[in-house]
This record gives C-alpha cells, sequence and structure tokens, in this order.
C-alpha cells in the first residue's frame, strides 16, 4: 500500500511544550513539504525538502524546525516558540521540488490543538 | 503580489444539479494550475492539472478550463452526488521553487439530497 501517511492524526499540546508529527512516504519521492492550513485560509508552507539531508524555510518557519535524515521521512517540529499553533497540519511529497510542474501528493494530515 | 482568489467561499446545491467554481490568479511567471479535491479531515487530491496552452481539460463529471490571457479558471462539476461534498483548491504554480506554489482558500460545497 504506497503512499504517504502522517501521525498522530489528533494531536493535543499544553502550551510551552514541543510536539512532533510525523512524515512518512513510500513514493520513493525526492521532495517533501509541510503546510499549515486554517479556516478559511489557503495552505501556507512551512518547511519543504527537495533531497536528503536539505531543507528550506518556507513562508512561514518561524516556531517550526525540520529534519531529512531519510529520504522516506520529514518530521516536524512545533516548538513552543509558535505562537498559534493550533492548526491542521498536512505533509505532501512529490517526484521532485526544482519543477513545480509535479504532482504533490497529500498525507491525511493532523489536527494540533494547544490546551 | 502572488495571489489566488476563488469564489464563492462556499455552495450548497441539490444532488443531480451541476456547479461551476472560480479561481482567478495573479501569479507571475505561470507554470500550471491544479483543482484539488479535500475531503473534511484529508488530505487533497489532485483532480486536474493545466498548462498555459490547454483551454480545457476533463476528469469525469470534473471539467476544468484556463483563460491565460484572463488569468481566470473555472470547475464544472456536472450531475452532482453527494460524495463531490468538499473543499475544491485552486493551486497556481510560477515557474520557480517549491515556495511558489500559491494555494487558494478553496470554495466549500454542500451537496444535499
Amino acid at each position: 500500500d504506497g503512499g504517504i501517511t502522517q501521525s498522530p492524526k489528533y494531536l493535543f499540546r499544553k502550551e510551552g511544550q514541543n510536539v512532533t508529527l510525523s512524515c512518512e512516504q513510500n513514493l520513493n519521492h525526492d521532495a517533501m513539504y509541510w503546510y499549515r492550513q486554517d479556516p478559511g485560509q489557503g495552505l501556507r508552507l512551512i518547511y519543504y525538502s527537495q533531497i536528503v539531508n536539505d531543507f528550506q524555510k518556507g513562508d512561514i518557519a518561524e516556531g517550526y524546525s525540520v529534519s531529512r535524515e531519510k529520504k522516506e521521512s520529514f518530521p516536524l517540529t512545533v516548538t513552543s516558540a509558535q505562537k498559534n499553533p493550533t492548526a491542521f497540519y498536512l505533509c505532501a511529497s512529490s517526484m521532485s521540488g526544482g519543477l513545480s510542474y509535479n504532482e504533490q501528493f497529500f498525507g491525511p494530515g493532523t489536527r494540533l490543538t494547544v490546551l | 503580489k502572488n495571489q489566488v482568489e476563488q469564489s464563492p467561499q462556499s455552495l450548497i446545491i441539490l444532488e443531480g444539479k451541476n456547479c461551476t467554481l472560480q479561481c482567478n490568479y495573479t501569479v507571475s511567471p505561470f507554470s500550471n494550475l491544479r483543482w484539488y479535491k479535500q475531503d473534511t479531515g484529508r488530505g487533497p487530491v489532485s483532480l486536474t492539472i493545466m498548462t498555459f496552452s490547454e483551454n480545457t481539460k476533463s476528469n469525469g463529471r470534473y471539467t476544468a478550463t484556463l483563460d491565460a490571457d484572463t488569468k481566470q479558471s473555472s470547475l464544472h462539476i456536472t450531475a452532482s452526488q453527494l460524495s463531490d461534498s468538499a473543499s475544491y483548491i485552486c493551486v497556481v504554480s510560477s515557474y520557480s521553487s517549491a515556495s511558489k506554489i500559491i494555494f487558494g482558500s478553496g470554495t466549500r460545497l454542500s451537496i444535499r439530497p
């Protein structure tokens, strides 16, 4: 069963805590992305990675961190520095990141709620 | 400023009826435009992709049009079904890096029996 998976589906966090969202793909894609989705807004890019051991900040990277140690995995850490972390987080992958023609395949998302 | 505007924000129609969703963009230089379907609480799934030279593309009951001169696109859904209830997102890409993929805020479509 090929695809992109995210875990957990729901996550609750107390203020001041760091949390890590998992994203795994078995599509052999080079590029991976993290987006944040808020009600009434388009998806906003947090971080992206075009190749292993390399990643770039997106439009709203402050308060987030990522790593890309393996081609299949691109975890996102939401740190306590992120002032408004409650949102729906989507991970995506594509064959490559350099050509915007390549379709992005999305995971099922993680809904993070700060208590 | 690169922007993608979608209308209407939400739409309710009866099962079996047709509808058209609109997308206007100012992204430049233009590479391609995709329509995604996003079910509630799920990730978006691509419906169609259109490049500069394409005017119309169909995927089953979904037909997308593109007017690159006026920078407008539409998604027409024919003979709607209850399973069409979802958000439809217009996404415009530029000839650049990943940061030049602009998402619209979507149209929330509800199909009533």
